[in-house]
Formats: structure tokens, C-alpha cells, sequence
């Protein structure tokens, strides 16, 4: 079976601080993808990032930057200098076939 | 915007009642997956069609029911209402389906229900 784990349900911290956001995932396939999905307080869901099993390059992107660890079944997303626009809910998420299960989200709220 | 369109944004019923949320995909993807988003219970997949027909099954209630059309719009019809269904409800869709995902889901704003 597949399992998303997002251990940390909420996480406050100051502007400008780094922010790290955990995800295990758990599946018996060897070829599945990674995502991760960020929540704003506007409730629509938005794309932030995809891997494939195959591909454990760690990944930035401005201020975001993933870490994928195949032996630790870990998809790890920091927020470096956070900001208060990135107050919202972070779903981390796998697929191996055609549906996407995603985690519990980690609310992550940014205080000026 | 994510060219995923759903109506209505809001919705408010009596329990009992049914109800029909639609969804439009973006332009040329050909599956439409539906997923539940309540307080207690987080993301859950419902359905997925690719191309008019059924392709995956989640957590859907048997009160529940899905079709896409051929021209590849999707309802998802909720009946008996319960105040437990209240819950924001995404579609979202993606160009792969039957070869096996390998793309993003784009989803849409959702469709809020509250049942009462």
C-alpha cells in the first residue's frame, strides 16, 4: 500500500527564517513521482514541484529547495528567508499509478 | 489559473438532498480526477476518468457517482446529502491516464458544499 506521512501538522516561524517541511512516503513500486502541493488561504491547490524515483537530484528553485532520499523514503521541502506570502498549507503527495495520495498537510504560517 | 474550471464555488443544501458538481478540464487533458477535502479526513481521491471512462476508484461513497462526457467534462453527483459531506471538493485533471501518470494535476479552485 501507499503512504504519505507528513509528521509536523503545524509550523510557525519569522520572516526570514528557514523552514524545513518533512514527507516519508511509503510504496512497494519501484517507479512512482513525487510532488509537492501548496495550499494558500484562498484554498485552491497549486503545483510547486514533481520527481521521479529515478531522478534523486536535489532540486532549488528561488527559495524553495526539495531533498529527495531514496533511503529514507524522504521528499523534504525547505523554504529559505520565508516570507508571509508563504503562509498556506503544504501537501506532499505520491503516485505510482494513476491516482495521486497525498499527505495530511503541514501548516505553515510566516509572522512578520 | 490552472484552466481547471469547477461550479459552483459554493454550495449550501439540506441533508437528504442531492446535488451535482461540474468540472471542466484543461484543453487537452484527458483525465479528470475528483478528490474530497474535509477537516478530519484531509485529501482523499474519489474517482478518475480518462477519456469518458472510469480508470481509478478511491475512497467513494456508494451514494456518490462520477461520469465524464464526451466531451470530457465531468459532474460528480452527491446524493442523500449528510452533514459529514460537507467538504471542498477538487477536480483536477492531467494529460496522462492510461500509460500511468507521470504529469502533474492541475486542479481547480473546488467546489465548496456545506451541508446543513
Amino acid at each position: 500500500a501507499q503512504k504519505v506521512t507528513q509528521a509536523q501538522t503545524e509550523i510557525s516561524v519569522v520572516e526570514k527564517e528557514d523552514v524545513t517541511l518533512d514527507c516519508v512516503y511509503e510504496t512497494r513500486d519501484t517507479t512512482y513521482y513525487l510532488f509537492w502541493y501548496k495550499q494558500p488561504p484562498s484554498g485552491e491547490l497549486v503545483f510547486l514541484i514533481r520527481r521521479n524515483s529515478f531522478d534523486e537530484q536535489n532540486e532549488i528553485s528561488g527559495r524553495y529547495s526539495w531533498n529527495f532520499q531514496k533511503s529514507t523514503s524522504s521528499f523534504n521541502f525547505t523554504i529559505t528567508a520565508s516570507q508571509v506570502v508563504d503562509s498556506a498549507v503544504y501537501f506532499c503527495a505520491l503516485s505510482t499509478t494513476d491516482k495521486l495520495i497525498f499527505g495530511t498537510g503541514t501548516r505553515l504560517q510566516v509572522f512578520p | 489559473d490552472s484552466g481547471v474550471t469547477q461550479t459552483p464555488k459554493h454550495l449550501i443544501t439540506a441533508t437528504g438532498q442531492r446535488v451535482t458538481l461540474r468540472c471542466s478540464p484543461r484543453s487537452g487533458d484527458l483525465s479528470v480526477y475528483w478528490y474530497q477535502q474535509s477537516l478530519d479526513q484531509g485529501l482523499q481521491f474519489l474517482i478518475q476518468y480518462y477519456n469518458g471512462e472510469e480508470r481509478a476508484k478511491g475512497n467513494i461513497l456508494e451514494r456518490f457517482s462520477a461520469q465524464q462526457f464526451p466531451d470530457l467534462h465531468s459532474e460528480l453527483n452527491l446524493s442523500s446529502l449528510e452533514l459529514g459531506d460537507s467538504a471542498l471538493y477538487f477536480c483536477a485533471s492531467s494529460v496522462v491516464g492510461l500509460a500511468g501518470y507521470t504529469g502533474e494535476l492541475f486542479f481547480g479552485e473546488g467546489s465548496r458544499l456545506t451541508v446543513l
